[in-house]
Parts: structure tokens; sequence; C-alpha cells
């Protein structure tokens, strides 16, 4: 199986800061690679697909990058509403892996 | 708008079975394939399986061949998710997702919309 790992686990940040997250695959993937943000007691909720593909109706302050076995998400200014974990998602091959999750907390 | 919804949480005692359900609406149902992941309490998302809602084709992950049984029904756009032989480690939050994909590039694929979860909780 594909190993996704995310870094860090959990930062802290202050809205309208610069965030970065990164996931890393075991192998490489090419872009098929997708981010989820998943709000405290809620569903995940697609935000970027093929590595850098922004879905329908996400904030463009969203944004995704990397190819290969190296990925980022940013968030170019932090809002209150962006407190939630964000995992990765290979689509390369089954099993669909996920990383372990970022865990953002607003300071 | 699309929508997916799931049946209520329920508790199991060791051994037993269950079997979550995943209504669809707002969309074509037989043009998307239905996913399932779960989530153990505190832990990331775990990807279970596929169903294709257009031939009930599957692909599930090789931990739970033999006891996940995924369908559909077309006429009623529901999902099933069966799983058998329940132990405490299947203790989690089970979700249903529509999986989109690129028609150009069929690795591209993507869960674009969830339901809201199903807490199964695995107890004697």
């Amino acid at each position: 199986d594909i190993q996704m790992t995310q870094s860090p686990s959990s930062l802290s940040a202050s809205v309208g800061d610069r965030v970065t997250i990164t996931c890393r695959a075991s192998q490489s993937i090419n872009n098929y690679l997708n981010w989820y943000q998943q709000r405290p007691g809620k569903a995940p909720n697609l935000l970027i697909y093929a590595a850098s593909s922004l879905q329908s109706g996400v904030p463009s302050r969203f944004s995704g990058s990397g190819s290969g076995t190296d990925f980022t998400l940013t968030i170019s200014s932090l809002q209150p509403e962006d407190l939630a974990t964000y995992s990765c998602q290979q689509s390369f091959t089954t099993p669909y892996t996920f990383g372990q999750g970022t865990k953002l907390e607003i300071k | 708008q699309v929508q997916l919804v799931q049946s209520r949480a329920g508790v199991k005692k060791p051994g037993a079975s269950v079997m979550v359900s995943c209504q669809a609406s707002g969309y074509t149902f037989i043009n998307y394939g239905i996913t399932w992941v779960r989530q153990a309490p505190g832990q990331g998302l775990e990807w279970l399986g596929w169903i294709s809602a257009y031939n009930g084709n599957t692909n599930y992950a090789q931990k739970f061949r033999g006891r996940l049984t995924m369908t559909t029904d077309t006429p009623a756009s529901t999902a099933y998710m069966e799983l058998t032989s329940l132990t405490s480690d299947d203790t989690a939050v089970y979700y249903c997702a529509r999986e989109d994909y690129d028609s150009s590039d069929s690795y591209t694929r993507y869960f674009d919309s969830w339901g809201q979860g199903t807490l199964v909780t695995v107890s004697s």
C-alpha cells in the first residue's frame, strides 16, 4: 500500500497568516493527490483534486501544488472558519490511502 | 443539490454484522460510483472500497475482503455497505461518498460529496 505522510501533524496560526501543509507519498503518484477539509464533528469536504485543481465552490485562498511524491496545500490568508483537520489522499492505486491528517488551530 | 443521507448510528455486539445505507439525491445515481470510508475515534480516514452504481462492479480493500459487501438498489438510488464478524477495531464513523473522475484520465478520482456519517459502535 502507498503510505501518505503529512507534516506537521498539528499547527497553530493567526487569522491572516499564510499556512502550508505538506504531504509525502511513499512512491511516485504523479499528480493523483486530493485534499480534504474536515471541520470538527463533520464529514470531509473536497478542497483540491489532481494536486492543484480547485473544487467548485472552494474559496480561492486554498491552493495545491506538487507532483511525484511531494505535495503542498496552502491557505494564503487564514480565516477563522478554516479551523479543521486537513487530509491528503492518493488516487493512483487502490487501496486509496489518506494521510494521518493535520489539525489546524487558530491562535 | 447533491445529497447523501446515511442510516442512523447503532451498537453491535462482537461477531455481529452491520449494514449501513446511503441514499443519494440531486444527481443521476448510475453516473457515479460510491466509495465507503471509515474513521475510528481520533484516527485518520480509511478507504474500505468502491462500488459502481452503473453495473455493481466492486473493488474492496484487501484488508476487508471476505467480510465486506457493497451493493446498490438503483431504483431507490441507495447504496449499502455490510461488514460482518465485527470486532472492537471496527468501531468507527462510516461514510459514503460520491466518487467522480476525470473522463480523460481515469486515475484522477476524488470524493466530491459525502454522507453525514454513521457511527457504528462494537461493544459487548
